[in-house]
């Protein structure tokens, strides 16, 4: 199994540009969801989901957009990049919906600047 | 509000010291509960969990916390750090019956001295 991978590892946008980070499983979990890293800031959570068709938002989720239309995928969004998303992005599943009992996985990350 | 506090923000140990890294968090309600560790240029991975039964849990490397309830807190352990724990490390939370989010805290950045 790859695990969880997530792409690009780095990217650099403009004001205003819009991209989509992509994440995918293929241990057929169920629960898949989204952190962002910032130095002193810790983990915090951007949207989750427990199942395809599901999602819901987590602790900070303006100016990002998700969708689960596959088990394997669960993309991010962003519509329109601003500086205060400058961040490391990082993907994780676990196999039960009920999350809280589960071990996540974590993908490698990606490195978002936003000039 | 924030529901998951480390308090040690960065910790530097010599090499065979004991170590104890504090985790409280804000929730009277059932909880389950993490510790996950970041090596450097490495994924997040699991290094112990709390869902019920014993509150000291055993994890990976020597590592164990032990939960306890009347304090809220869940401190990690180890009793003589190596080099090689020089990482960054996470307590996490999920409120049981209350949603399925996993909230992390600001993490402990730790540097073992060789």
């Amino acid at each position: 199994n790859a695990g969880v991978t997530q792409t690009p590892k780095f990217q650099v946008l403009k004001t205003g540009q819009s991209m989509t980070l992509q994440c995918a499983q293929d241990m057929n979990h169920e629960y898949m969801s989204w952190y962002r890293q910032d130095p002193g800031m810790g983990l915090r959570l951007i949207h989750y989901s427990v199942g395809a068709g599901i999602t819901d938002q987590g602790e900070v989720p303006n100016g990002y957009n998700v969708s689960r239309s596959t088990t394997e995928d669960f993309p991010l969004r962003l519509l329109s990049a601003a500086p205060s998303q400058t961040s490391v992005y990082f993907c994780a599943s676990s196999y039960s919906r009920a999350s809280g009992t589960d071990t996540q996985y974590f993908g490698p990350g990606t490195r978002l600047t936003v000039l | 509000a924030q529901s998951v506090s480390q308090h040690n923000h960065h910790v530097i140990l010599s090499e065979a010291a004991s170590l104890e890294l504090g985790c409280n968090y804000s929730y009277g309600g059932t909880v389950n509960l993490f510790w996950y560790v970041q090596y450097p240029g490495q994924h997040l991975q699991l290094l112990l969990k709390y869902f019920s039964g014993d509150p000291l849990v055993k994890g990976i490397k020597g590592f164990e916390a032990e939960f306890i309830k009347s304090k809220f807190s869940f401190n990690l352990r180890k009793p003589s750090v190596q080099w090689s724990d020089t990482a960054e490390y996470f307590c996490a939370v999920n409120r049981v019956n209350r949603d399925d989010k996993i909230i992390f805290g600001k993490g402990t950045r730790l540097h073992i001295l060789p």
